[in-house]
């Protein structure tokens, strides 16, 4: 069936450095790709998406490419804010309209 | 002008009781969904609703009947509640097929 797996955490770095989290899928079909974000006590919100391949989502410094020969979905940003500590999913949209979410990963920054 | 809510925020309550959450979302969306996460943060859906009809019942027990009033509402009963049902219950909502879901921040039930 259809699945995402992301790295485990957590990952800590330090401010301003660059952050990689790797996400790769398993589909049928041409699934929707996201990343949710979900800050300590709050819930999910959408990050960014990518609906074909090729694609390239972004927002708030996030990055993500829809690769479908590699079937990844990697995030990526630049430059790190104490700000963006939070629990990172991965997830893609099947044709049954539900979301699959990865285990999620732990990102701490530190000053 | 919360887009998705949820009451109540938590909810503590003994083995075997029977409780409900309620969802509500004011963006004109026609699906809502609830999902459950665990104590280990990883997120798994239980229902859907289209307009108010079931799409989606992902082998949850018959224990959770989730209801839908009208398309706005997607609410979540819980009978004779056992220790294991303790998480954190998302509400979410999307317009169409494949869209970007929106979620409520969540009910953090515990059972005891």
């Amino acid at each position: 069936g259809d699945s995402v797996t992301q790295m485990e955490g957590p990952v800590t770095l330090s401010e301003e450095a660059f952050l990689t989290i790797n996400c790769t899928y398993t589909a049928t079909g041409y699934p929707s790709l996201f990343w949710y974000v979900q800050y300590p006590g709050e819930g999910l919100q959408l990050l960014l998406k990518a609906t074909k391949a090729d694609d390239k989502g972004s927002n708030k410094g996030f990055e993500a490419t829809y690769r479908k020969e590699t079937t990844s979905f990697h995030l990526e940003k630049g430059s790190v804010q104490v700000s963006d500590s939070a629990v990172y999913f991965c997830a893609l949209s099947t044709s049954a309209d539900k979301l699959i979410f990865g285990t999620g990963t732990r990102l701490q920054v530190f000053p | 002008d919360t887009a998705v809510s949820q009451t109540p925020k938590y909810l503590v309550t003994q083995m075997g009781n029977d409780k409900s959450i309620k969802c509500e979302q004011n963006l004109g969306h026609d699906t809502m969904y609830w999902y459950k996460q665990d104590s280990k943060k990883f997120l798994k859906i239980m229902f859907s609703y289209n307009n108010k009809e079931l799409i989606i019942n992902e082998t949850v027990p018959n224990r959770f009947s989730p209801k839908s009033p009208d398309k706005a509402h997607l609410n979540l009963h819980i009978n004779s509640l056992e220790l294991g049902d303790s998480a954190v219950y998302f509400c979410a909502s999307s317009q169409g097929s494949g869209g970007e879901q929106y979620f409520g921040p969540g009910t953090r039930l515990t059972v005891t």
